[in-house]
């Protein structure tokens, strides 16, 4: 079955200091995609990064970094020097693509990141 | 460019109603799904539709219902509402190149809350 872990239900940290958001997942398939978003407290999910299967690169985008790891079935997500408005939930979602048909996001719990000034 | 929209933002429902939610997609996506979100839980997958046909359906009730209109908006409807029904619900819509797994852009949601 298809699933996504995030065991960190709630991460408190200072600002400037750099936090690591564990994300875990679960597939049969070989070809999926790994996303994460963000969930300010407005409610809105915020679109941060999308990579499939195939790419193991790590990325870096500003204070934000993702490493995925095929071996260990994980796609962790770090902040440096974090700031007071990355306060929010942050979700890590699996998505396999049926041949073009249903395309369904599945959803971990969920991280709370509670920045202190 | 406008992002996804939803309406209403919130709304209060007693049990038993009937309630109906609104999406307009990001212009030129032809895809869009809804989820239920209930609080402290990731969002859960209900209905996607592309070009006004259903592709895929949660593990939701037939209480749940949805269609997609030429447009590419969409209405999501449910009718006896229950307690458990009281949730954020998710509309995203997606461009969905045929064959491609493409990103689902999120829209604000609305609050349904049901006394």
């Amino acid at each position: 079955a298809q699933k996504v872990t995030q065991a960190q239900t709630e991460i408190s940290v200072v600002e400037k200091e750099d936090v690591t958001l564990d994300c875990v997942y679960e597939t049969r398939d070989t070809t999926y995609y790994l996303f994460w978003y963000k969930q300010p407290p407005s409610g809105e999910l915020v679109f941060l990064i999308r990579r499939n299967s195939f790419d193991e690169q790590n990325e870096i985008s500003g204070r934000y970094s993702w490493n995925f790891q095929k071996s260990t079935s994980s796609f962790n997500f770090t902040i440096t020097a974090s700031q007071v408005v990355d306060s929010a939930v942050y979700f890590c979602a699996l998505s396999e693509n049926y041949g073009g048909a249903t395309n369904k996001l599945i959803f971990g719990t969920g991280t709370l990141l509670a920045v202190q000034p | 460019d406008a992002g996804v929209t939803q309406s209403p933002t919130h709304l209060i429902k007693t049990r038993g109603q009937h309630v109906t939610l609104r999406c307009s997609p990001i212009s030129g996506h032809k895809s869009v799904s809804w989820y239920q979100q209930v609080l402290g839980q990731g969002p859960q997958f209900i209905f996607q539709y592309y070009e006004k046909e259903e592709r895929g359906r949660g593990n939701f009730p037939d209480r749940f219902s949805a269609r997609q209109f030429p447009n590419y908006s969409s209405e999501l409807n449910v009718n006896a509402l229950l307690l458990g029904d009281s949730a954020l619900y998710l509309c995203a819509s997606s461009l969905e190149l045929a064959g491609l797994t493409d990103t689902q852009y999120f829209g604000p949601g609305t609050r349904l809350t049901v006394l």
